[in-house]
């Protein structure tokens, strides 16, 4: 079974800080996608990912597919409180066309 | 308006007791799924049906039962339902299944059994 660990599990910062959150995996994927779920709904797609080392960025945040295509990152400048949310990556194997395989999710807070 | 949507929005219901969540989408796609989300937050796909055809089915007790009547439409049917099936499941659906696709997904069901 693939497993995509990320972190930090939960991350509370103030509004104007920047952070980080790693997906990392052993397996490697076909392509990799960042979701960002708010409470009491779905998961809404931010971007998808499919080169190794490509970098791509959405206003303020940036996010990055590892060389070897088992790593991504998702960096945001300067958070926000509307950043809150559940932030989860979802990479896509070589051998199946639709499974989706999610990370085990990033809690962020950003407060006032 | 609703892109995918789910009804009920919750459920509570006694152990034992079978039940059916409804998922329609209006985006003209070809790929439904359904998904459990737990209560650590963590999402993991059931099944999946393109053009009400079933092409996922993951390690799923044989009490969960989805059923595509059209490629609208993906309901799920849980039989004897348990403790442990309390969850969020989340309906989605995708223009054709293909890879780097955008998955669209509905409001989630809260299901709680007691």
């Amino acid at each position: 079974t693939q497993l995509l660990e990320q972190s930090p599990q939960f991350l509370s910062i103030q509004e104007g800080e920047n952070l980080t959150v790693y997906c990392n995996s052993s397996s490697v994927f076909s392509s990799l996608q960042w979701y960002r779920q708010e409470p009491g709904e779905g998961p809404v797609l931010l971007v998808t990912v499919v080169t190794g080392g490509e970098v791509k960025k959405l206003k303020r945040l940036t996010f990055q597919f590892g060389d070897a295509r088992k790593d991504s990152s998702l960096h945001i400048t300067a958070a926000q409180p509307g950043d809150t949310g559940l932030y989860l990556c979802a990479g896509r194997n070589t051998g199946t066309a639709s499974k989706l395989t999610f990370g085990t999710g990033t809690r962020l807070q950003v407060t006032l | 308006d609703t892109a995918v949507s789910q009804t009920p929005k919750y459920l509570v219901t006694q152990m034992g007791n079978d039940k059916s969540i409804k998922c329609e989408q209006n985006l003209g796609h070809d790929t439904m799924y359904w998904y459990k989300q737990d209560s650590k937050k963590f999402l993991k796909i059931m099944f999946s049906y393109n053009n009400k055809e079933l092409i996922i089915n993951e390690t799923v007790p044989n009490r969960f039962s989805p059923k595509s009547p059209d490629k609208a439409h993906l309901n799920l049917h849980i039989n004897s339902l348990e403790l442990g099936d309390s969850a969020v499941y989340f309906c989605a659906s995708s223009p054709s299944g293909r890879r780097g696709e955008t998955q669209y997904f509905g409001p989630g069901t809260r299901l709680l059994v007691l």
